[in-house]
């Protein structure tokens, strides 16, 4: 069965670094989602995107964070300027059609800011 | 703004027990989604539903649009449906994005 994976499962950075998380979609979906969970709340959704541009973004996603698309299959999150808060389980989800879509989630990275 | 509120928010049930876990929501919804957190984190999507019911299994979801309200059951429960659950819905107002509930944690007994 197709599914969505991520990489890396596990980045550990330093306040202040920049980083990417990386996403492969499955393959004939169209519309990709980013979502954050901090550890022991609820999931936040952050932004979707289609079309290679962004649909909606939340609040939580300010002007450090930023999506692409670089190829056909990735789909890719960088924070710019890591935060202690930013610390969190980075869900990245793919959904074949809009609207009613049902959405497949990858296995989640863990981020951890130091 | 879309409030998802879910409970109980822990259950402990004996193995073999039917188990309701309930989502209410405050404004109206073009969809609700059930899903499953594993203890690892991983989430797993159970049912996607607008209207009615829907039957998978052991699991039930059924949603009544005029109450703002679905519940999800499990017949039969076993210790590896321990699991977080979450309800996550799809506002007809604020866009497409989905507003997610706290979770209801379910741990089952063998």
């Amino acid at each position: 069965e197709p599914e969505v994976t991520q990489t890396p499962s596990h980045q550990v950075t330093q306040m202040g670094q920049e980083v990417i998380l990386r996403c492969v979609p499955i393959s004939n979906h169209l519309y990709f989602y980013w979502y954050r969970q901090i550890l022991g709340q609820k999931v936040e959704f952050l932004v979707s995107f289609y079309n290679n541009e962004i649909s909606e973004k939340s609040e939580i996603f300010d002007d450090q964070f930023s999506v692409e698309r670089p190829d056909g299959s990735n789909f890719t999150l960088k924070i710019r300027s890591t935060k202690l808060e930013d610390s969190a389980m980075y869900f990245c989800a793919s959904t074949p059609s809009w609207g009613f879509g049902e959405q497949y989630f990858g296995p989640g990275t863990r981020l951890t800011v130091t | 703004k879309n409030e998802v509120e879910q409970s109980p928010q822990n259950l402990t049930a004996q193995e073999g027990e039917f188990i309701t876990i309930n989502c209410s929501y405050s404004v109206g919804i073009s969809a609700l989604h059930w899903l499953q957190q594993h203890p690892g984190g991983g989430i797993v999507s159970l049912f996607m539903l607008s209207s009615g019911k829907k039957k998978h299994g052991r699991l039930i979801a059924t949603i009544n649009i005029q109450e703002k309200h679905s519940s999800l059951h499990i017949t039969a429960s076993h210790p590896r449906d321990s699991a977080v659950y979450i309800c996550a819905v799809r506002s007809n107002n604020y866009g497409q994005n989905f507003v997610f509930g706290p979770g209801t944690r379910l741990s089952v007994l063998p």
